[in-house]
């Protein structure tokens, strides 16, 4: 069975652009989070979704934004990149609420 | 606010020395913790859930332990293709309406010597 699957993998913007990263969840899974990972730190929560809702945010801007379609895949859009969203962007699914699998991630630089 | 701590920041093991990874956590209440592994560029590779005190987990090499307040990841005979970031993260009871939100530590990176 495939994974969770992400696209692309790398990407490279100039500040003040925006992105788009995709995700597609194992198959079955309902939910979809999305997780930014900084060099030498661990993931942290941007947003889940269940369903095409969104249940949760975490503490990041409103340039932030995603959404999950109705074949359960997501995108994760951040509008005025910064220096500081450079980063890796890891999108996990779920069925069970519970145990999180991570996709590759796709590798974000912004200069 | 939920806080995981991970120590050490790093290990440099030779192989077949064990040793032993710990998760501090601070959360209202815990519905789950969990171990990942992740590789250099790669996204985290679940290893373990564990989800009351005295619970534990094996898998190969890998076993994973669980108090109120912390968690170990033990490693017996550890071998080259082990090293890695390991990171712990807590499922809290109350994640603000999120169902699936994870805290995550800042992970301890192993390296095994051959």
């Amino acid at each position: 069975d495939a994974g969770v699957t992400q696209s692309p993998t790398h990407l490279i913007k100039t500040r003040g652009q925006h992105v788009t990263l995709r995700c597609s969840p194992i198959s079955g899974h309902k939910s979809v989070s999305w997780y930014q990972q900084v060099l030498g730190q661990g993931p942290q929560f941007i947003f889940q979704y269940y369903e095409k809702e969104e249940r949760g945010r975490g503490n990041f801007p409103d340039r932030f934004s995603a959404r999950q379609f109705p074949n359960y895949s997501s995108e994760l859009n951040v509008n005025a990149l910064l220096l500081g969203d450079s980063a890796l962007y890891l999108c996990a699914s779920s069925w069970d609420g519970e145990t999180q699998y991570f996709g590759p991630g796709t590798r974000l630089l912004v200069l | 606010e939920d806080q995981v701590t991970q120590s050490p920041e790093a290990l440099r093991l030779q192989e077949g020395e064990s040793s032993s990874l710990n998760c501090s956590y601070t959360v209202s209440g815990l519905r789950g913790l969990f171990w990942y592994r992740q590789d250099p560029g790669k996204g985290p590779e679940f290893l373990f859930t564990l989800y009351s005190a005295g619970e534990e987990k094996e898998k190969e090499r890998l076993k994973a332990t669980l108090t109120k307040k912390e968690s170990f990841l033990h490693i017996t005979a550890p071998k080259p293709e082990d090293s890695a970031t390991y990171l712990c993260a807590v499922h809290p009871l109350n994640s603000g309406g999120s169902n699936y939100k994870l805290t995550f530590g800042k992970g301890t990176l192993l390296t095994v010597n051959p």
